[in-house]
């Protein structure tokens, strides 16, 4: 089946640290993956997406290869800001038009100044 | 150009009620999807609608129904509420065209069953 499995939070940070979160899937055919953000008490913000294997999404300062591979997506950003405290969600959508989004359980990102 | 809206932001319903929640989709998008996200977990998927039919199904019981409406606004029901149910309920929507590949989010529906 398919599912993906993330680092255990919560991560705490000082400022202009560098982040790493991992996330590692496992899928039949050729998922796309997306990291999404989720601010306090708000919806998911789509952060970046990467559709094909070696494809590398980036967005305000966060980056993640799609690693066929290691089957793995993390999240990297080389200098976090107090901003940048959220929970981020790995998610894949598996081979198709589904549409259908299977997510990690979510990592608590945490900086302090 | 509007996102993803859900109404209502907040909700308290009574063991064994039901309860409505409605999401208009982004501009343009026409597939909607809903979600269940306890406290604390990811999102699970519950049903996806497109032309006014549900196309999946997550593993969720009878008790949530759904319906989309010609101008792809949708609705979320629950029966039978129990205190399980007790949870935030997102929308997403996206465009069948374009592969269904970029979902976007609204705020939520916060329901809280007592």
């Amino acid at each position: 089946g398919n599912s993906v499995t993330q680092m255990e939070g919560p991560v705490t940070l000082s400022e202009e640290a560098f982040l790493t979160i991992n996330c590692t899937y496992t899928a039949t055919g050729y998922p796309s993956l997306f990291w999404y953000v989720q601010y306090p008490g708000e919806g998911l913000q789509l952060l970046l997406k990467a559709t094909k294997a070696d494809d590398k999404g980036s967005n305000k300062g966060f980056e993640a290869t799609y690693r066929k591979e290691t089957t793995s997506f993390h999240l990297e950003k080389g200098s976090v800001q107090v901003s940048d405290s959220a929970v981020y969600f790995c998610a894949l959508n598996p081979s198709g038009n589904t549409g259908k989004l299977i997510f990690g359980q979510g990592t608590t990102l945490q900086v302090k100044p | 150009d509007a996102g993803v809206t859900q109404s209502p932001t907040h909700l308290i319903k009574t063991r064994g009620q039901q309860v409505t929640l409605r999401c208009s989709p982004k501009s343009g998008h026409d597939t909607v999807s809903w979600y269940q996200q306890a406290l604390g977990q990811g999102p699970q998927f519950i049903f996806q609608y497109y032309e006014e039919e549900e196309r999946q199904r997550g593993n969720f019981p009878d008790r949530f129904s759904g319906h989309q409406f010609p101008n792809y606004s949708s609705e979320l029901n629950v029966n039978a509420l129990l205190l399980g149910d007790s949870a935030l309920y997102l929308c997403a929507s996206s465009l069948r065209s374009h592969g269904n590949t970029e979902a976007f989010f609204g705020q939520g529906t916060r329901l809280t069953v007592v």
